[in-house]
């Protein structure tokens, strides 16, 4: 069974500090996707990573893939307050199963 | 890019009605539809995955004959959460895998309050 471990699961943080979502998962896979979830609303999809090594940034967040060490990380620059929301990674393993979610960081960035 | 729309995007009914929620892709054949349940502050849990023309497979722990799915086309994929009770209260979102591209697009989600 495909176990996905998101830490921190709560993360409050000021404005303009650098910080970093960390990714786990427990089986083989090459496809990685990050998502955002503001209160009530679906989720917003950030990133896709489809290999080793792959790194995408978008504005002040960066998203990269380590399969060897099934990692991926979500970083923030210079943290601003519109980027508070739930982040989820979801690992796609293959197979019918679709997506497994991690359990989401909620994210508070303060001004 | 892909698009799925999904509605209503909030629903209230009296405990024991049904509740229809349907999915659609717009521009492109969900060959897949994925359904997930999310409470308050918590994951997204997939409920039951759905392929046109086949029933559902259900996750385990998921009533089958009260969280109806049917997926009759390639573009139109429905829920129906049959005798719905206070606990069935949720967030309710779909997800479709295109034959044509890598990933999956969600739709708006469902917001069910049962009273």
């Amino acid at each position: 069974e495909l176990k996905v471990e998101q830490n921190p699961l709560f993360l409050s943080m000021q404005e303009g500090k650098n910080y970093t979502i960390y990714c786990n998962y427990s089986t083989t896979s090459d496809r990685l996707y990050w998502y955002r979830q503001d209160p009530g609303k679906s989720l917003e999809s950030l990133f896709v990573l489809l290999s080793n090594g792959a790194v995408k940034q978008e504005g002040r967040l960066m998203a990269s893939l380590d399969t060897k060490a099934r990692l991926s990380t979500l970083h923030i620059t210079a943290a601003v307050h519109d980027l508070s929301a739930t982040y989820f990674c979801a690992v796609d393993a293959g197979g019918a199963d679709g997506l497994t979610f991690g359990k989401g960081t909620h994210l508070i960035i303060q001004p | 890019g892909a698009v799925v729309s999904q509605h209503p995007s909030r629903v209230i009914c009296k405990s024991g009605t049904s509740v229809k929620i349907e999915c659609r892709s717009l521009d492109f054949q969900a060959t897949t539809m994925f359904w997930y349940r999310q409470f308050p502050k918590k994951s997204l849990m997939l409920m039951a995955t759905s392929n046109e023309g086949s029933k559902a497979t259900y996750e385990q722990g998921v009533e089958k004959d009260k969280f109806l799915i049917n997926h009759a086309s390639l573009t139109l994929s429905t829920l129906t959460v049959t005798s719905a009770h206070p606990e069935d209260s949720s967030f309710y979102i779909c997800s479709a895998e295109g034959r044509d591209y890598a990933g999956y697009t969600f739709g708006s989600g469902t917001r069910l309050t049962v009273v």
